[in-house]
């Protein structure tokens, strides 16, 4: 099982808006709705921002929203801060019990 | 409160073994999926494997098949990890989590145990 494709990098200023993409197959991303994104600051264990593609856990703002379309699902950061300056991983489904992380994307707060 | 606490990590030869464990608190341990999540020094998040609620089905990804084992003891608390035939490979921090409600939905995490497999 390939890791899932994310860009490895993206920025944006404070305020600005900044999508992250994920992209799969139709095995995984593109085969269920079971799309998670976590996100991990340096040294810290990750912490859940997104599960079954778009739902907020509770105590995530909703500055943090998530998409899907066809092998590929998004997250989309509004309203910057510079506390969103961290790693982010998306995770999908892929059948049989089996699990795929993305590669990862570091977000820089400009 | 919820807590998670990794523990056995260290520093092992190629080859040897270990066993990770995870002690829970703050929730009824036997009612969730517990999952293993590993990554390697500077690198991305690995899923490892997971196990049901009462220890009767557990999966791992396919790259650690026939080495890795996860098993969990209820009236512990406690979750582990088994490692067997370590390779250089397998150096990472090893992260345990409880599977909430919905799919992927990993809501609390461990701080994790650094596995080093040098000679």
């Amino acid at each position: 099982q390939s890791a899932l494709t994310q860009p490895p990098s993206a920025s944006g200023s404070p305020g600005q808006s900044v999508t992250i993409s994920c992209t799969g197959t139709s095995s995984d991303v593109g085969g269920y709705n079971y799309v998670s994104w976590y996100q991990q600051h340096p040294g810290k264990a990750p912490k859940l921002m997104i599960y079954e593609v778009s739902k907020r856990p509770s105590g995530v703002p909703d500055r943090f929203s998530g998409s899907k379309s066809g092998n590929t699902a998004s997250l989309t950061v509004s309203g910057l801060q510079a506390e969103d300056e961290a790693d982010y991983y998306c995770i999908s489904y892929a059948g049989s019990h089996m699990k795929v992380f993305g590669t990862g994307t570091k977000v820089t707060v400009l | 409160e919820v807590q998670l606490v990794e523990s056995g990590g260290g520093l092992v030869q190629p080859g040897g073994s270990l066993t990770l464990s995870c002690a829970a608190s703050g929730f009824t341990f036997s009612s969730y999926w517990m999952t293993w999540v590993r990554q390697a020094p500077g690198k991305g998040l690995e899923w490892v494997g997971n196990v049901i609620q009462d220890g009767s089905e557990s999966h791992c990804v396919d790259s650690v098949k026939g080495r890795f084992t996860i098993s969990r003891d209820n009236a512990k608390n406690s979750l582990y990890l088994q490692i067997n035939s370590l390779r250089a490979e397998d150096t990472a921090v090893y992260y345990c989590a409880r599977e909430g409600s919905g799919w992927l939905n990993w809501d609390y995490w461990g701080q994790g145990t650094l596995v080093t497999v040098s000679s």
